[in-house]
């Protein structure tokens, strides 16, 4: 299996761009989710999916933000205008079964620099 | 709301030294426990995870965690750390029912040779 698969695994852009983080999970995994880190604030969970449906978008920072998972093996983060506060390393995750049941598996993650 | 702390931010041992990293949630009903590392450049990978059973569990390359409900803890240790572990740690809590996991904000540790 290929594991979790990111794209663009480095982004530079300028403040006010629009940015969009891809993620393909592992086929057969039916939950997604998306981090972020920080050295300050370490690794947040900003939403996750279950079976392509958004469950928990809490973690979002602001409406800036936005992610999408129109099929099972796709999932886009887009964050529209970026500001140089979103400077991070964004991770995807993939799981399959519920939480009692099986791991997280990390993609090598997209860092993000916002000029 | 659940959360994660973990009081070692940054760790520096030598070779053969022994390791205990802390480990406290905050959550009152029943969780699962993980420790995650991240080596350099590379992904997060699972160390251990501890869902039910002996508190006391055994994961990759020599690491345990033990789970003491009454301190709402999950330290990890090594007898002897080797360079190799040089890396990142990451304490996870998965509270049943939310179906979320939340991290805490990582230990570094540097093992010199």
């Amino acid at each position: 299996d290929a594991g979790v698969i990111q794209s663009p695994r480095h982004e530079v852009t300028e403040m006010g761009q629009e940015v969009t983080l891809r993620c393909k999970p592992i086929s057969g995994h039916n939950s997604l989710f998306w981090y972020r880190q920080t050295m300050m604030r370490g690794l947040e969970l900003l939403i996750y999916f279950n079976n392509n449906v958004p469950i928990d978008d809490s973690g979002m920072p602001e409406d800036r933000f936005s992610a999408k998972m129109p099929n099972a093996s796709f999932s886009t983060l887009k964050i529209q205008p970026s500001e140089p506060r979103d400077s991070a390393v964004y991770f995807c995750a993939s799981r399959k079964g519920q939480v009692d049941t099986g791991e997280l598996f990390f993609g090598e993650g997209s860092r993000l620099t916002v000029l | 709301a659940q959360s994660v702390s973990q009081h070692n931010h940054h760790v520096i041992l030598s070779e053969a030294a022994s390791l205990e990293l802390g480990c406290n949630y905050s959550y009152g009903g029943t969780v699962n426990l993980f420790w995650y590392v991240q080596y350099p450049g590379q992904h997060l990978q699972l160390l251990l995870k501890y869902f039910s059973g002996d508190p006391l569990v055994k994961g990759i390359k020599g690491f345990e965690a033990e789970f003491i409900k009454s301190k709402f803890s999950f330290n990890l240790r090594k007898p002897s750390v080797q360079w190799s572990d040089t890396a990142e740690y990451f304490c996870a809590v998965n509270a049943r029912g939310p179906d979320k996991l939340i991290f805490g904000t990582g230990t570094r540790l540097q093992v010199f040779p």
